[in-house]
């Protein structure tokens, strides 16, 4: 069936340094990408969110890109805080089809101080 | 403060009881979810709802049921828990087809 899934599983990362994470998805029919933070017992926070008509989208110290080309996504993060650490889900669904969301396997970003 | 509400936050009982797991959202959302996560793993949809006397089964079969009498109400029962039930239940909810607001979670430990 369709998938989404992450290259990487963990990502360490400098403090100040920028993060990148990515994501590979399957079902090029999703048109609407979301990534969402987990930290440690709580549940998942919408971080940012992108259309298929775009390619870029930037918020406040992320940015999200979309290559539909080869089916990618990644979120970067800028000068990565302590407070970044946490699990990193992308997220995709098709919102015309009754917006059932299928998330990725998760990559867990560390900072090393 | 957050507007999507799960009851309890953790959960430890024998094999055999049957339990619920309380989520209630204040958004006036008519869609709402549940998903199975283990620690650090990705998310298992359960359960989903559209609307009132709306219930659908997800993608990972569970043994747990759910109701939907009212649009802010949507709890997730166990007959007869078991060992294998033992994981983190997440509720969310969307409003249009964006994102989802998810709960805290109810961490579930069957003994």
């Amino acid at each position: 069936g369709e998938s989404v899934g992450l290259h990487l599983p963990t990502l360490s990362v400098q403090e100040g340094d920028n993060s990148i994470i990515n994501c590979a998805y399957s079902n090029s029919a999703s048109d609407y990408f979301i990534w969402y933070k987990q930290e440690s017992g709580k549940g998942p926070q919408f971080i940012i969110d992108i259309r298929s008509n775009m390619d870029k989208r930037q918020g406040q110290r992320v940015t999200v890109l979309l290559n539909k080309t080869v089916k990618h996504l990644s979120l970067q993060i800028a000068a990565t805080q302590p407070g970044d650490s946490a699990v990193y889900f992308c997220a995709e669904t098709l919102r015309s089809s009754a917006s059932k969301i299928i998330f990725g396997s998760g990559t867990r970003l560390s900072i090393r101080p | 403060e957050a507007d999507i509400y799960q009851i309890p936050r953790y959960l430890v009982i024998g094999t055999g009881k049957k339990i619920t797991l309380e989520c209630s959202q204040t958004m006036g959302h008519d869609k709402m979810y549940w998903y199975q996560q283990d620690p650090g793993m990705e998310l298992h949809l359960i359960h989903y709802s559209y609307g009132v006397n709306s219930t659908e089964k997800g993608d990972l079969s569970s043994e747990s049921t759910v109701s939907r009498i009212r649009t802010e109400h949507f709890p997730l029962t166990l007959e007869s828990a078991r060992p294998s039930h033992t994981s983190q239940y997440l509720c969310a909810s969307m409003d249009r087809g964006d994102g989802y607001t998810f709960g805290s979670g109810t961490r579930l430990t069957v003994v």
